[in-house]
């Protein structure tokens, strides 16, 4: 079984601070992603990485950056936390190829203060 | 541009009834369909996908789709649901020969009540 790891579930930050989110996956998925969830909205795509070193922005990028220095590992960093940023985050990963399902993390749920 | 829709936000029904949720999506070109299931807390898991072949796809827990291509739509249907499929269902697409992204519907709460 694919396990993806989020190392908060709950984080409190106040507003400015830098803010880093952390995913570990084990089965050598070629492709992560970070979404954010808020109600009434659904899932919405931050970031995602193909490949180690390789990003792409997602829908929502603005004020978010991410790094992936390793294959197994997917960081959500927040440069400036702000209030907005309040949110529920997934982590999810995926083999090479559209058909492919993702699997995700049991999300960390950010309040910025 | 791609998009799904989920009409339905909420879903209450009484246990043991039959459910269909709803999911339509607009896409000129061959598609992926998931159904994903996010229960209280938790991240989501895959229910069912659908990639090609025959239009009725069977997934865990006696849930099942079926891909209307003329209607472009995939609803979720199960025969008798039970207390502990209350959450949130997400109906996904993803696009042949676009970037490897996955577009989500907003969600719908099933609520089965006793």
């Amino acid at each position: 079984d694919v396990k993806v790891t989020q190392s908060s579930r709950y984080l409190v930050k106040r507003t400015g601070e830098k803010v880093f989110l952390e995913c570990v996956q084990d089965m050598d998925h070629e492709n992560m992603f970070w979404y954010r969830q808020d109600p009434g909205l659904g899932l919405r795509l931050i970031y995602f990485s193909y490949d180690v070193k390789m990003k792409e922005k997602g829908d929502i990028p603005e004020g978010y950056s991410v790094s992936r220095e390793k294959k197994e590992r997917f960081s959500l960093i927040l440069e400036s936390a702000s209030t907005n940023q309040t949110s529920m985050y997934l982590c999810a990963s995926r083999l090479q190829g559209l058909g492919s399902p993702l699997h995700f993390g049991n999300g960390t749920r950010l309040t910025v203060t | 541009a791609q998009s799904v829709t989920q009409l339905d936000s909420q879903v209450p029904v009484f246990e043991e009834a039959p459910v269909e949720l709803r999911c339509n999506y607009s896409s000129s070109v061959s598609v992926y369909l998931f159904w994903y299931v996010q229960y209280p807390n938790q991240g989501l898991q895959l229910l069912l996908k659908y990639l090609s072949g025959s239009t009725l796809v069977k997934g865990i827990n006696g849930f099942e789709a079926e891909f209307n291509k003329s209607q472009t739509s995939f609803h979720l249907r199960k025969p008798s649901v039970h207390i502990s499929d209350t959450a949130e269902y997400f109906c996904a697409v993803s696009v042949r020969g676009a970037t490897n992204k996955l577009i989500f519907g907003t969600g719908t709460l099933l609520a089965v009540q006793p």
